[in-house]
């Protein structure tokens, strides 16, 4: 069935740089995209969201992507900090109804943070 | 204004028991969905409540129901507990229909069931 994959498990970076992690994705009817933090123990977290008639969104720190042509998504975190440790997933919504109805999510990305 | 909030965080059930999950909404959020989060599976969609009716279902088996009140609360029921059910349960709610910005999709903590 179709679904939402992350190309790399763990991303390890520096403080202070710059995070870009990515995200494909196989549904070409998928309209709307969010990434989603998760600390340890914790729920997911919303970052920042885009609808498909953009190809870039930008938030505090964040910036999302979405290329449809190629159907891939990134999230760039600019200037990292030990608090941006987390798994980060993309989530794809493509319910009739819209609202919270039938995210799918990818696996994740656990982002590291080196001091 | 207060998050999604799920109760209980933590229960330990037996094989065979059954369980009750809780989900209050954000104040004013009529749209309140459940998700399963597992090592092995990842985050996977169970179902989608709005104003009381269950709009959308992933493809669990049905010893999984849900519901929802008329002031949006939510439950879910897990019957017939097997060892597979031991997941992190996540409750999600939104504002309504449609999507982007202005209905953003918020989560609650979860709720750690372990079934031995």
């Amino acid at each position: 069935g179709e679904n939402v994959g992350l190309h790399l498990p763990t991303l390890s970076v520096q403080e202070g740089d710059n995070s870009i992690i990515n995200c494909a994705y196989s549904n070409s009817a998928s309209d709307y995209f969010i990434w989603y933090k998760q600390e340890s123990g914790k729920g997911p977290q919303f970052i920042i969201d885009i609808r498909s008639n953009m190809d870039k969104r930008q938030g505090q720190r964040v910036t999302v992507l979405l290329n449809k042509t190629v159907k891939h998504l990134s999230l760039q975190i600019a200037a990292t900090q030990p608090g941006d440790s987390a798994v980060y997933f993309c989530a794809e919504n493509i319910g009739s109804g819209g609202g919270a109805d039938g995210l799918t999510f990818g696996k994740g990305t656990h982002l590291i943070i080196q001091p | 204004k207060a998050g999604v909030t799920q109760t209980p965080r933590y229960l330990i059930k037996t094989r065979g028991q059954q369980v009750t999950l809780s989900c209050s909404p954000i104040s004013g959020h009529r749209s309140v969905s459940w998700y399963q989060q597992t090592p092995g599976q990842g985050l996977q969609f169970l179902f989608e409540y709005f104003s009381e009716t269950q709009r959308n279902k992933g493809n669990f088996p049905g010893r999984f129901s849900g519901r929802q009140f008329s002031n949006s609360r939510s439950e879910m029921n897990v019957s017939t507990l097997e060892l597979g059910d031991s997941a992190l349960y996540l409750c999600a709610s939104s504002f309504g229909a449609g999507r982007g910005s202005g209905n953003t999709i918020y989560f609650g903590e979860g709720s750690w069931l372990t079934v031995v």
